[in-house]
């Protein structure tokens, strides 16, 4: 069955940096564009940043943009959030999330990771 | 960016009645070369990550049962919860992929009276 497991949260002074991780098992990840969203009890759902399936093309959020990158590496099955200049503001909990369509995108999603926690605090 | 709009923020509905949820898009999210709405809807329950239900405004994804419906065209949409179950009780998502940023409404909780 689908799996997507995040790693790498945590607590983070302000302007640190954090690479998360997202290890997925039970289809076949080169062929499907991922996505980061997350999701903070005030703010709700946040799309974060989403990346094509041979990783040449990547949208970010405004507001991440050049702060936030996203990467992938097809040969371990893994997509990476890499966060620096942290904020306040970016404590969430980051979710994984699979694109929706094989071969392409939609935009929409289909499968979600539990989620990983960055908390943001001096 | 496309802000979507919820309605109610919450509502309590009796086992097996109706439950019906809006969502507005401040443009529209209909693609007029394949005319299709770019619009979902996700389900969440507390301590789980969402769960998509419908898809093209109106496709219900793999394994969601016929009772959850969507409706709607451009900017208005519905969520139609028919013969509520206790199992449906959870916060409910619309969600834009017509254009980036991918915005989301901010949600409707769903109660079991």
């Amino acid at each position: 069955q689908v799996q997507l497991m995040e790693s790498g949260g945590g607590v983070v002074q302000p302007g640190r940096s954090l690479r998360l991780s997202c290890v997925v098992s039970g289809f076949s990840f080169s062929r499907y564009s991922m996505h980061w969203v997350r999701q903070t009890p005030d703010k709700g759902l946040e799309w974060v940043a989403v990346i094509s399936i041979d990783g040449s093309i990547k949208y970010y959020a405004d507001s991440v943009k050049g702060r936030i990158t996203v990467s992938r590496d097809n040969s371990k099955n893994t997509l990476y959030l890499q966060m620096n200049s942290l904020r306040a503001e970016d404590t969430a909990l980051y979710y994984c999330v699979r694109d929706l369509e094989g071969g392409g995108w939609t935009w929409a999603f289909d499968y979600w990771g539990q989620g990983t926690l960055v908390t943001v605090s001096s | 960016d496309i802000v979507m709009t919820q309605s109610p923020d919450s509502l309590a509905v009796s086992l097996g009645e109706r439950a019906t949820i809006s969502c507005k898009s401040s443009q529209s999210v209909l693609y007029n070369s394949n005319n299709k709405n770019y619009l979902a809807w996700y389900q969440q329950k507390p301590g789980q990550p969402p769960k998509l239900l419908i898809y093209w405004a109106s496709t219900r994804a793999s394994g969601v049962p016929d009772r959850f419906s969507g409706s709607g065209s451009g900017t208005d949409f519905t969520l139609t919860i028919n013969s509520l179950q206790a199992e449906d009780g959870a916060v409910y998502y619309c969600q834009q992929y017509d254009k980036i940023p991918i915005t989301f409404g901010g949600g409707t909780r769903v109660e079991i009276k």
